[in-house]
């Protein structure tokens, strides 16, 4: 059972615009969320990450918000570079355990 | 600065053979951990290790094993190789529980 969700495989966004990359959640005793970006052949490294405390959080042109009655977070990438086309992970773990949970991925391009 | 190192990149293994997936970081982090990524699904955690001589399951340990004898060494054994390994490994450590990941590179495993 898959207990982090992005049921979107590939997001297309023209360069400039807004990307929203959408994530949902099953176990309300999730309290930690991050998002990892993956390019081919290499591993994914680490985005941005939010808290339970927290509804968002900003980094320079990523901001994640997270709403935890419905618990779905989204990531907004704002302007969107081609560069930023890659996979995008997200990720969430509970206090009470060692293990992170990942959700099975969002393929962003951004088209020139 | 290496960060984490994986070795080898990519492997072809025959069934029943067997392996070890090399991983190191020199970060002087306490956690780390192997995930595998199949197509189209989010990363699982295979082991992951909380310090020197300490081991745990994840949430798919079957057919693998581990062993943590420094803390910069986490090297991933597989005994009996079956064409359900094959898989994309990456390893990844943490300075603590609940802390961004930090993945290698990845080692790509056929099992024919």
């Amino acid at each position: 059972d898959q207990q982090v969700k992005q049921n979107s495989p590939s997001l297309s966004v023209q360069e400039g615009r807004i990307s929203i990359l959408n994530c949902d959640y099953t176990n309300s005793m999730f309290d930690y969320f991050l998002w990892y970006k993956k390019y081919p052949a290499e591993g994914p490294t680490f985005l941005i990450s939010i808290s339970s405390i927290k509804d968002k959080n900003e980094d320079g042109r990523f901001t994640v918000f997270l709403n935890k009655s419905a618990k779905h977070l989204s990531l907004h990438i704002v302007p969107s570079q081609p560069g930023d086309s890659a996979v995008y992970f997200c990720a969430a773990s509970g206090n009470t355990g060692n293990q992170f949970y990942f959700g099975t991925g969002t393929s962003l391009t951004v088209i020139p | 600065n290496a960060g984490v190192t994986q070795t080898p990149k990519f492997r072809i293994l025959k069934i029943g053979q067997s392996m070890t997936l090399q991983c190191a970081q020199d970060m002087n982090h306490n956690y780390m951990y192997w995930y595998r990524q199949d197509p189209g699904m989010g990363l699982k955690l295979i082991y992951y290790s909380v310090g020197a001589g300490i081991t745990d399951k994840g949430e798919v340990p079957n057919g693998y094993n581990v062993s943590r004898s420094t803390t910069e060494d986490f090297p991933l054994r597989l005994e009996l190789a079956a064409p359900s390994q094959t898989s994309v490994y990456f390893c990844a450590s943490s300075i603590t529980t609940n802390e961004k990941l930090f993945f290698g590179s990845g080692t790509q495993l056929s099992v024919l």
